[in-house]
């Protein structure tokens, strides 16, 4: 089993819609939970991070985080066609030092206008 | 700099040959890291600069790569003898400092092994 997982995607949804973004993990003890952006060729970009279990909000951005389940999910309400971009989520696992994460492989969002 | 800055963006290097590639992190960054991004994969540590404390070593994946850093200033990553599954992106971070967990990318670069 790997250490964090997404589905791949490619997830499609049109313009002013919601995409639901989800991750799992593997180590219960994990302790940050930090989704990236990434478009095409350019390096990752943080867009929201997460220590405890609920929900955080950042504009359009929704985080949700449930350790129970070791669950982290991302919402994107009002979708636009420039949010179009490979989503990573990424984990820190406990004792490890702080930026070293545990990558998934990106879920592929695209926004249709 | 404003960002971390990478280079090569791009190199193509035939199986073999030995490649370095540069990174110049964010001035005042004290933490810097380097990850490899295989196609189709997730991002994967190799390793870790912190000040001057002892790298964290423990993602190299053999001791073909290697990597240096003098104090918070750039560092270089190095691969002897290249190998086709070396072929990647290579990307460095860096962080501003004890408790701040956000890491700034740079643009990487691309590795190709013929």
């Amino acid at each position: 089993q790997k250490e964090v997982e997404q589905n791949s995607g490619p997830l499609s949804v049109p313009e002013g819609a919601i995409a639901s973004l989800n991750c799992t993990y593997s180590d219960r003890g994990s302790q940050s939970f930090f989704w990236y952006r990434q478009y095409s060729g350019k390096s990752p970009e943080l867009i929201m991070f997460i220590y405890s279990n609920g929900d955080k909000e950042d504009g359009r951005f929704t985080a949700q985080l449930n350790k129970a389940s070791q669950y982290v999910s991302l919402l994107i309400r009002d979708s636009q066609p420039s949010d179009s971009a490979t989503y990573l989520c990424a984990v820190k696992r406990r004792g490890s030092t702080l930026g070293r994460l545990y990558f998934g492989r990106g879920t592929q969002l695209t926004v249709w206008p | 700099g404003a960002g971390v800055s990478q280079s090569p963006s791009n190199k193509v290097t035939e199986k073999g040959k030995d490649v370095e590639l540069r990174c110049d992190p964010i001035s005042g960054h004290t933490a810097l890291y380097w990850y490899r991004q295989r196609l189709g994969q997730g991002l994967e540590f190799l390793i870790y600069f912190q000040g001057n404390s002892a790298p964290d070593k423990s993602g190299l994946p053999s001791d073909r790569f290697s990597a240096e850093r003098t104090g918070e200033s750039v560092s270089t990553l190095t691969i002897q003898r290249t190998q086709q599954e070396d072929s990647a992106v290579y990307l460095c971070a860096s962080r501003r400092g004890t408790g701040d967990e956000k890491l700034f990318f740079g643009s990487g670069t691309q590795l190709s092994v013929l």
